[in-house]
């Protein structure tokens, strides 16, 4: 039973570098998020998506790009890496109707920019 | 804009102890509300939650919550905690339409337990 599947687990980055976080999910869910965790901050959602083929940006989308092409994929890209990214990344799916029902989580990606 | 407020960072409370988390939330309309639990180096797990009906909603590992309108509240109990229930805990609000709503977290609360 994966539930929700985050990879890498842990990356190193040089600034510049880009490098794209996968999340798959086997629960056949309709809703996936990005959230970044900063100590101090909590989560703050980066970006989300309702359904295959769909994207919407979050809080703090700037610097990130994502793609939902299949609705199990969800894919989080960083085209040019900075420092400030260094975070610690988690993906969560959820059925419908979403923001109103239980989210399930991957176990993170922590990425450092140095 | 929705959002949602823990006032406490870190608590310490001794094992044995009861245990209270301040949640306070800003939504206009009927909140949907959350509590998720992140044990160290670990993803969110759901303790409990509340959409309508009874304020004082049971979760797992013997939490509650109860939901007070008038005080924009959402606070969370354990009557007696023990020494596994040190993490990071979380309150959270489901925010915007049916069609295109999301999950908005507070900056959390991290629970350390004295012996």
């Amino acid at each position: 039973n994966a539930g929700v599947t985050q990879t890498p687990k842990f990356r190193v980055l040089k600034t510049g570098q880009s490098m794209t976080l996968l999340c798959a999910q086997d629960m056949n869910h309709e809703y996936m998020y990005w959230y970044r965790q900063d100590p101090g901050m909590g989560l703050r959602l980066i970006h989300y998506s309702v359904g295959e083929g769909t994207t919407a940006k979050g809080e703090v989308p700037d610097g990130y790009n994502v793609s939902r092409l299949k609705k199990q994929n969800f894919l989080l890209g960083l085209e040019s890496a900075a420092p400030s990214q260094t975070s610690v990344y988690f993906c969560a799916s959820s059925p419908p109707p979403g923001g109103f029902t239980e989210a399930f989580f991957g176990q993170g990606t922590r990425l450092t920019v140095v | 804009a929705q959002s949602v407020t823990q006032p406490d960072i870190h608590i310490t409370v001794s094992e044995g102890a009861s245990l209270e988390l301040r949640c306070n939330y800003s939504y206009g309309a009927t909140p949907y509300l959350f509590w998720y639990v992140q044990s160290p180096g670990q993803g969110l797990q759901l303790l409990l939650k509340y959409f309508s009906g009874d304020t004082l909603v049971q979760g797992i590992k013997g939490f509650e919550a109860e939901f007070k309108r008038s005080q924009s509240s959402f606070n969370l109990r354990k009557p007696s905690v023990h020494w596994s229930d040190a993490a990071e805990y979380f309150c959270a609000v489901g925010a915007g339409v049916s069609s295109a709503s999301k999950i908005i977290f507070g900056s959390g609360t991290r629970l350390s337990i004295r012996p």
